[in-house]
C-alpha cells in the first residue's frame, strides 16, 4: 500500500513560470512532511518542510502547501530556474516514537531556458 | 562540516553472493537510515538505527540486516544476492530521527549478475 503519492512522474516547465509539484497521503497519523530534491549520481537534499500545525511554509523561491483535509500538499517553485531541474520526492512521517519516513516516487521537473 | 559517506560508491557483485555496505554519518548524528532505491520505486526504507539500536524497521526479507556502532557509523549486509537487489543504497543521518531534516550520502550503486 503506497501510503505517499506522486502521481505525475514528470514536469516541464518554462524558466521564470511556476512550477507545482503534488503529493497525496493516506495516512492520517502522518504530522510531520518534507521536500527532497535529489540530482543524478548524488543523495537526496533536504529543501524544506512542513508540520501539519501549518497550512504554509516559505523558504525564498520554495513554498509547501499543506490540506490536511484532503491529505495533499504541494511544492511550489517561483520562479523556476534551469538548476532547479531534478527528481523531486515528497516525504512523510509521525513524528512519534519509532517512526519513519514514508517516500513517494519522486517527480522528475524540467526546467526549460 | 562533512557530510554523509558511504562506501563504496559501486559495486558489482554475483548471485548468490553476500555484501556489506558501509555509512559514516554526520558528525553528532545518533541517528542512522538506509533506503533502497530502484527505478520507478522511489527511496523504500530498509531500517532506522538509534544509538546502535535498531528502532524501526522496513518491509523487507531477512537477507537484508544492519547495525550501528557505538561511533554512530553503520553497516548494512545483504546475503544470498538476487538479481533484484541491484539499485541506489542510501544512508542518511539525522539528530534525532525524522524529526529532524535527514541527510543523505551519495549512495552505494550496487549491480548483481
Amino acid at each position: 500500500d503506497q501510503q505517499v503519492k506522486q502521481n505525475s512522474p514528470s514536469l516541464s516547465v518554462q524558466e521564470g513560470r511556476i512550477s507545482i509539484l503534488n503529493c497525496d497521503y493516506t495516512n492520517s497519523m502522518f504530522d510531520y512532511f518534507l521536500w527532497y530534491k535529489k540530482y543524478p549520481a548524488e543523495g537526496p537534499t533536504f529543501l524544506i518542510s512542513i508540520s501539519s500545525i501549518k497550512d504554509k511554509n516559505e523558504d525564498g523561491r520554495f513554498t509547501v502547501f499543506l490540506n490536511k483535509s484532503a491529505k495533499h500538499l504541494s511544492l511550489h517553485i517561483v520562479p523556476s530556474q534551469p538548476g532547479d531541474s531534478a527528481v523531486y520526492f515528497c516525504a512523510a512521517g509521525n513524528t512519534g516514537a519509532n517512526s519513519k519516513l514514508t517516500f513517494g516516487k519522486g517527480i522528475t521537473l524540467s526546467v526549460r531556458p | 562540516k562533512a557530510g554523509v559517506t558511504q562506501t563504496p560508491r559501486y559495486l558489482i557483485k554475483t548471485r548468490g553472493q553476500q555484501v556489506t555496505l558501509s555509512c559514516s554519518p554526520i558528525s553528532g548524528h545518533r541517528s542512522v537510515s538506509w533506503y533502497q532505491q530502484t527505478p520507478g520505486q522511489g527511496l523504500q526504507f530498509l531500517f532506522e538505527y538509534f544509538s546502535e539500536t535498531q528502532r524501526n524497521k522496513g518491509n523487507f526479507p531477512g537477507r537484508f540486516s544492519g547495525r550501528q556502532f557505538s561511533n554512530s557509523r553503520s553497516e548494512m549486509n545483504v546475503s544470498t544476492l538476487e538479481l533484484g537487489d541491484s539499485a541506489l543504497y542510501l544512508c542518511a543521518s539525522s539528530r534525532a530521527g525524522i524529526s529532524s531534516p535527514l541527510h543523505f550520502g551519495n549512495g552505494t550503486r550496487l549491480t548483481v549478475t
